[in-house]
């Protein structure tokens, strides 16, 4: 499975949007991007995947750029409950977590 | 919503024990899957099986078996435990194709995971 690269932290304001970068410039094309997050203590939570285009659910938006070597997970209005580890894994089935995003929302 | 449920939160063993972590799953998905999470490891896949019966070797299988008897059940066995097995165990479920590179387009679904500590 292709490595991704994410940032290791960053704040967010409750309320506001929270863009979370990835970039996987190694992606093969039959692998996904899949979004999970945790919150300590609990089981990963699916958050939303895709291939090349753009998805959008309840929980989120992803991006993915038209070459498929990066892309950007949006949560539309933050809360605090948004505070987890996110991770950006691209892959046919396995999941691998690597660090993730720490994502502090702040009132 | 998908349900997955492991049968304990909490686990304390000690070397040599067997243990059995139980996983059980309410939507009908085909595939299961154990995982172990570790700091500075991350997340990493010890078995998978995408039907009753069926079982396929994953990343770190060594020291681990399995067991689908039915659907919603998966069970991951530790035959003589080690203290090296003190981790995070995670259980996850899919809806699946039969072929595995359908898997790909199918979101797991996580339980709340079993923090197992062996002594």
């Amino acid at each position: 499975d292709a490595k991704t690269t994410q940032p290791p932290s960053m704040d967010c304001a409750e309320g506001r949007a929270a863009n979370l970068p990835c970039n996987h410039s190694t992606i093969s094309g039959n692998e996904y991007v899949y979004w999970y997050r945790q919150i300590h203590s609990q089981g990963p939570q699916y958050i939303i995947h895709g291939l090349k285009n753009n998805e959008t659910n309840e929980m989120a938006s992803l991006i993915i750029t038209e070459d498929r070597k990066s892309s950007t997970l949006i949560l539309p209005h933050a809360t605090l409950r948004d505070t987890a580890v996110y991770y950006c894994i691209v892959t046919t089935y396995k999941l691998s977590f690597g660090a993730g995003t720490t994502v502090t929302v702040r009132a | 919503d998908v349900k997955v449920t492991q049968s304990s939160r909490y686990l304390v063993k000690r070397t040599g024990e067997k243990v059995f972590l139980e996983c059980v799953q309410d939507m009908d998905h085909e595939n299961m899957f154990w995982y172990r999470q570790d700091p500075g490891l991350g997340l990493r896949l010890i078995y998978f099986s995408y039907d009753v019966k069926m079982k396929e070797k994953g990343d770190i299988p060594e020291g681990y078996s399995v067991s689908r008897e039915k659907k919603e059940r998966f069970s991951l066995i530790l035959e003589s435990t080690s203290t090296n097995q003190t981790s995070m165990y995670l259980c996850a479920s899919s809806f699946s194709a039969l072929e595995q590179v359908s898997l790909s387009n199918q979101p797991q679904h996580f339980g709340d995971g079993t923090r197992l500590s062996i002594l």
